[in-house]
């Protein structure tokens, strides 16, 4: 398996567009993690998926923000309109079901810079 | 809600030396679970090491071993024969099916650089 596939690796964008990250989890991973990791605040849990189902999306901070898993091996995370504040990686990670034997794996992670 | 800490922001150690990362957490529940994640500079977060709160033998995977210590709440990293490559930013995570579902909360890091 190729692992978690994250892209853009890297997104420079202005202030006010629309930003969409994007995220392919490992097959048979059915729980999947989107993170975000600042220097202020380190990593933040924004909203994690079961089966596609989001379970958790208490730590997105407003809603500019949304995520969707239209299936299980495609999920994304959206952003509009963006502002400088949202600079950050964005991480994505999945999970077996036996999530804490097994530990989550992370995606490469988007650096996301809003300019 | 549970709290994880690294006390040290930052650490070095000689190449072939061994050095201990501190990590402390909070928690009222029995039965959880621990993780060392490393973060080099390529930005990957890579597992390390895991250990099951019921289980009292300290995990141990090759050059990387733990201290748990459940009373205390304490959840060090040892890395022996430190190597070049060793150099990231070492994350400690907790993680309880009971309070945080499949959630894991990390602690602030600790940057962890070998020199030569």
């Amino acid at each position: 398996d190729a692992g978690v596939i994250q892209s853009p690796r890297h997104e420079v964008t202005e202030m006010g567009q629309e930003v969409t990250l994007r995220c392919k989890p490992i097959s048979g991973h059915d729980y999947l993690f989107w993170y975000r990791q600042t220097m202020m605040r380190g990593l933040e849990l924004l909203i994690y998926f079961n089966n596609n189902v989001p379970i958790d999306d208490s730590g997105m901070p407003e809603d500019r923000f949304s995520a969707k898993m239209p299936n299980a091996s495609f999920s994304t995370l959206k952003i509009q309109p963006s502002e400088p504040r949202d600079s950050a990686v964005y991480f994505c990670a999945s999970s077996s079901p036996d999530i804490f034997s097994d530990g989550y794996t992370f995606g490469s992670g988007t650096r996301l810079t809003v300019v | 809600a549970q709290t994880v800490t690294q006390s040290q922001p930052e650490m070095s150690v000689q190449e072939a030396e061994t050095v201990t990362l501190s990590c402390t957490y909070d928690t009222s529940e029995n039965n959880y679970y621990l993780f060392w994640y490393k973060q080099p500079p390529s930005r990957q977060m890579i597992l390390v090491i895991r250990q099951e709160a019921y289980k009292q033998q300290n995990a141990t995977e090759n050059r990387f071993s733990v201290n748990f210590q459940k009373a205390a709440k304490s959840f060090s990293l040892k890395i022996s024969d430190s190597q070049l490559g060793d150099t990231a930013m070492y994350f400690c995570a907790f993680g309880s099916l009971e309070t945080s579902g499949s959630r894991l909360t990390f602690g602030e890091g600790t940057q962890l650089t070998v020199n030569p």
